[in-house]
């Protein structure tokens, strides 16, 4: 079985530019989760979704960040504009919640690595 | 809301020495643990568990937890460290609802051969 796959797994881009990172989760999956990994934060929840809906984004930082699931097999996290504080590894990863919960684990894609010039 | 700490960002040992890495969790309801690993340039992946019943959880590449309800800590162990082992450790606490899975901070091992 495929595992959860993202891309693009390295963005480099310049200051203003837009930035869209993609994401599939595991098939049969019904939980989807954004998060971001730095140094001097270590690894933050931006947003997650139950069954493609978007139930917390209070982790995103600000309104330049959005996310996306227009379907069970396809999400999308938009940053525009980016600045460079944005660079970071963003990972993806999906779940099963059965009857409204979910003790599984989180499968984790390999994450796309932005920086920000 | 959950928390977790993890005492120690880096820890080193030698191959074949005992590894211990600790995580102490802070919860207002029963808790699940996980001890997820990343190796470089890639995602987490979970290691091992604790849900209800045993408190002793084995879990891959020959490590193992103790869930601790007394001393709230979930600690990782493995009796001899291999080479391969070196990679960050992540402790994680959640209330049984994957949308509400706490992270600590990660602590790195480091295998000296």
């Amino acid at each position: 079985d495929a595992g959860v796959i993202q891309s693009p797994r390295h963005e480099v881009t310049e200051m203003g530019q837009e930035v869209t990172l993609r994401c599939k989760p595991i098939s049969g999956h019904n939980s989807l989760f954004w998060y971001r990994q730095t140094m001097m934060r270590g690894l933050e929840l931006l947003i997650y979704f139950n069954n493609n809906v978007p139930i917390d984004d209070s982790g995103m930082p600000e309104d330049r960040f959005s996310a996306k699931m227009p379907n069970a097999s396809f999400s999308t996290l938009k940053i525009q504009p980016s600045e460079p504080r944005d660079s970071a590894v963003y990972f993806c990863a999906s779940s099963l919640m059965v009857g409204g919960l979910g003790a599984g684990e989180l499968f984790f894609g390999e994450g796309s690595r932005l920086t920000v010039l | 809301a959950q928390s977790v700490t993890q005492l120690g960002s880096h820890v080193s040992v030698s191959e074949g020495a005992l590894v211990l890495l600790r995580c102490n969790y802070s919860s207002s309801v029963p808790p699940y643990l996980f001890w997820y690993v990343q190796y470089p340039n890639q995602g987490l992946q979970l290691l091992l568990k604790y849900t209800t019943g045993a408190t002793l959880v084995k879990g891959i590449n020959g490590f193992e937890a103790e869930f601790k309800k007394s001393e709230t800590s979930f600690h990782l162990t493995k009796p001899s460290a291999h080479m391969s082992d070196a990679a960050e450790y992540f402790c994680a606490v959640s209330d049984g609802n994957n949308n509400d899975m706490r992270f600590g901070a990660g602590t790195r091992l480091t295998v000296k051969p």
